[in-house]
């Protein structure tokens, strides 16, 4: 069956510093996003991606941070600068684009940042 | 505009009663909803979802949910609870396009 897969599981980095989490999304989905869960709290939405630019954003995601999808496999999330309170898991998920349709969100396992 | 309510932040029972978790939506179009599950550590899967078929849908392990446009709400239901169950249940509502917007959660817990 196939699956969103993200890289690293785990990421410890220290204030500051930059980051990068990739995902691979299924590959016929066309619609890509990246949420966070800080922990205990609830999943909140970061941005969306479609057709190679952004579609949407939240306030969450401010200068710091970027998408990308180099080569048309990865969608990677960059935050260039690191702060403590940017410590959570961010999911990464894709669905089709089937007309008409809303389809699911398929989920990665996520990838845990911790912040020092 | 879309948002998600989600009634119980918590819900415990017993292991062979039934399960019920409650989801109220707000949305200014015909939504698509949708239970995903997250086991501790654990990412996020889907239980079922509603596209406007059948208001009555079934998921995976036993669930089910009932898409009641007048009372905008969208319960999450199992019979009988199991052990496995004990999660984190997310009601989720979609648009056509754009942000899937997701509820706070609700913590379920089994007991034995």
């Amino acid at each position: 069956e196939p699956e969103v897969t993200q890289t690293p599981s785990h990421q410890v980095t220290q204030m500051g510093q930059e980051v990068i989490l990739r995902c691979v999304p299924i590959s016929n989905h066309l619609y890509f996003y990246w949420y966070r869960q800080i922990l205990g709290q609830k999943v909140e939405f970061l941005v969306s991606f479609y057709n190679n630019e952004i579609s949407e954003k939240s306030e969450i995601f401010d200068d710091q941070f970027s998408v990308e999808r180099p080569d048309g496999s990865n969608f990677t999330l960059k935050i260039r600068s690191t702060k403590l309170e940017d410590s959570a898991m961010y999911f990464c998920a894709s669905r089709d684009g089937l007309a008409g349709e809303v389809g699911e969100l398929f989920f990665g396992e996520g990838s845990r940042l911790t912040v020092l | 505009a879309q948002s998600v309510t989600q009634l119980d932040s918590h819900v415990s029972v017993s292991e062979g009663t039934p399960v019920l978790l409650r989801c109220n939506y707000s949305s200014s179009y015909s939504p698509s909803l949708f239970w995903y599950v997250q086991h501790p550590n654990k990412g996020l899967q889907l239980l079922l979802k509603y596209t406007s078929a059948a208001t009555l849908v079934k998921g995976i392990n036993g669930f089910e949910a009932e898409f009641k446009k007048s009372e905008t709400s969208f319960h999450l239901t199992k019979p009988s609870a199991h052990m496995s169950d004990a999660a984190e249940y997310f009601c989720v509502v979609s648009p056509i396009a754009g942000k899937s917007t997701f509820g706070d959660g609700t913590t379920l817990t089994v007991k034995p």
